[in-house]
């Protein structure tokens, strides 16, 4: 399998702060990389696919970049709608599909 | 919009199985993906596999022995099926859909948008 580490685990940081986050894949997958956010009590919702493509209605304020085994998403100017857990997701289905442990983001 | 809904028994006994539908509205689920996820209290996402509109699965190997997903394209639903359960698998279970792009190598990948609201699982006798 493939295993996705995501760092850090908990983030602090205040309205307006540039944050990034990294995803790190155990083998390359290309491109191959969607993120999502989750709110408590909530399902997962896709933010970026193929590491750097925007879903249709994401604010622009997020962006992620990279390829081969590492990875970020950047959330450009946090929002109060942005504090939640960010997840990052392998989808070469050469190997069953795995996700990172999680981001948590923090109101600092 | 596509909206997914699962719906099923919120509590199932030990060693029993575990049986959940999806739902899809507003949209077919022809040449599509589908996906089950499920998230255990405080913990990260597993997939748990996906069907094909036509039938054909894909399940994760640490459950592989254990599940079985099936689609009824008459009503746009599909279904999973997990046996023999023991308090490990109290989690969320999520459905998807599963966009998807074919690369000329036959390489096949899968991100999950949208996904269903979710509905927790819960083993215990």
């Amino acid at each position: 399998d493939i295993q996705m580490t995501q760092s850090p685990s908990t983030l602090s940081a205040s309205v307006g702060d540039r944050v990034t986050i990294t995803c790190r894949a155990s083998q390359s997958i290309s491109s191959w990389l969607a993120w999502y956010q989750q709110k408590p009590g909530k399902a997962p919702n896709l933010l970026i696919y193929k590491a750097s493509s925007l879903e249709s209605g994401v604010p622009s304020r997020f962006s992620g970049s990279g390829s081969g085994t590492e990875f970020t998403l950047t959330i450009s100017s946090l929002q109060p709608d942005d504090f939640a857990t960010y997840y990052c997701q392998q989808c070469d289905s050469s190997s069953p599909l795995t996700f990172g442990g999680g981001t948590k983001v923090e109101i600092k | 919009q596509v909206q997914l809904q699962e719906s099923g028994p919120g509590l199932v006994k030990p060693s029993e199985t575990l049986s959940l539908t999806c739902t899809v509205s507003g949209g077919s689920i022809s040449r599509n993906y589908l996906n089950w996820i499920r998230q255990p209290a405080g913990k990260g996402l597993e997939w748990i596999g996906r069907i094909y509109s036509s039938g054909s699965t894909n399940y994760n190997p640490s459950l592989k022995s254990r599940v079985t997903m099936s689609v009824d394209t008459s009503k746009n639903q599909f279904s999973l099926k997990l046996s023999s359960v023991t308090a490990a698998d109290t989690a969320v279970y999520y459905c998807a859909r599963g966009p998807s792009y074919s690369d000329s190598s036959g390489g096949l990948f899968n991100w999950f948008d949208p996904w269903g609201q979710g509905t927790l699982v819960t083993v215990s006798s």
